[in-house]
């Protein structure tokens, strides 16, 4: 198996901008989670789905971040509008029944 | 109060030596309990999982669980330079609580 796979994996873009974040999880895994990383806060759940289903937001920090799960294969996280303060590297993970959580390579978000 | 505390380091320690990473929880409902390694700029990769109280190895690194004490440890024997790293652990009932991270350098 490929693993998660997201993209971009580097994301450069202006205050204001609208961004999309991609994720397609491990095949078979039916739990996918969002989390967020800087070196201030460390790691930061900030949604889940279950089947597709959102299970809990309430780590998304304002109502400017969304996400998406419109099939068992594919995520999105949008930031619109993007701040200086959204800067870090973004993680999707998938999720076996054996609770064994996989991460993806990351993306990292510079908003300027 | 966290959920999960770990404690942030660095660490560094001479090629060879026995690491002891740890981390403590507060919620006893907690089941599964993870670490995980992460290379920089790198994604976290699952390094250990275990279920409940107990041992469990593999190679070289050995998780310990005492859920009486509600205290998770990582061992890494004949530590490598390849093992710098930040080990993070994770637990979960309902959710996945993540450690904030340990730093280890390995000396060569």
């Amino acid at each position: 198996d490929a693993g998660v796979i997201q993209s971009p994996r580097h994301e450069v873009t202006e205050m204001g901008q609208e961004v999309t974040l991609r994720c397609k999880p491990i095949s078979g895994h039916d739990y996918l989670f969002w989390y967020r990383q800087t070196m201030m806060r460390g790691l930061e759940l900030l949604i889940y789905f279950n089947n597709n289903v959102p299970i809990d937001d309430s780590g998304m920090p304002e109502d400017r971040f969304s996400a998406k799960m419109p099939n068992a294969s594919f995520s999105t996280l949008k930031i619109q509008p993007s701040e200086p303060r959204d800067s870090a590297v973004y993680f999707c993970a998938s999720r076996n029944r054996d609770y064994e959580q996989y991460f993806g390579p990351g993306t990292r978000l510079t908003v300027t | 109060q966290k959920e999960v505390e770990q404690d942030p380091g660095p660490l560094s320690v001479p090629e060879g030596a026995i690491v002891s990473l740890n981390c403590t929880y507060s919620n006893s409902a907690f089941q599964y309990f993870m670490w995980y390694r992460q290379y920089s700029r790198k994604g976290p990769e699952l390094l250990m999982y275990t279920y409940s109280s107990g041992n469990k190895e593999d190679g070289r690194f050995t998780a310990q669980v005492d859920k009486s004490s509600k205290y998770i440890s990582l061992f890494i024997r004949d530590s490598q330079p390849s093992d710098s790293a930040t080990y993070l652990c994770a637990m979960t009932g309902n959710q996945f609580y993540f450690g904030t991270g340990t730093s280890l350098t390995v000396i060569p």
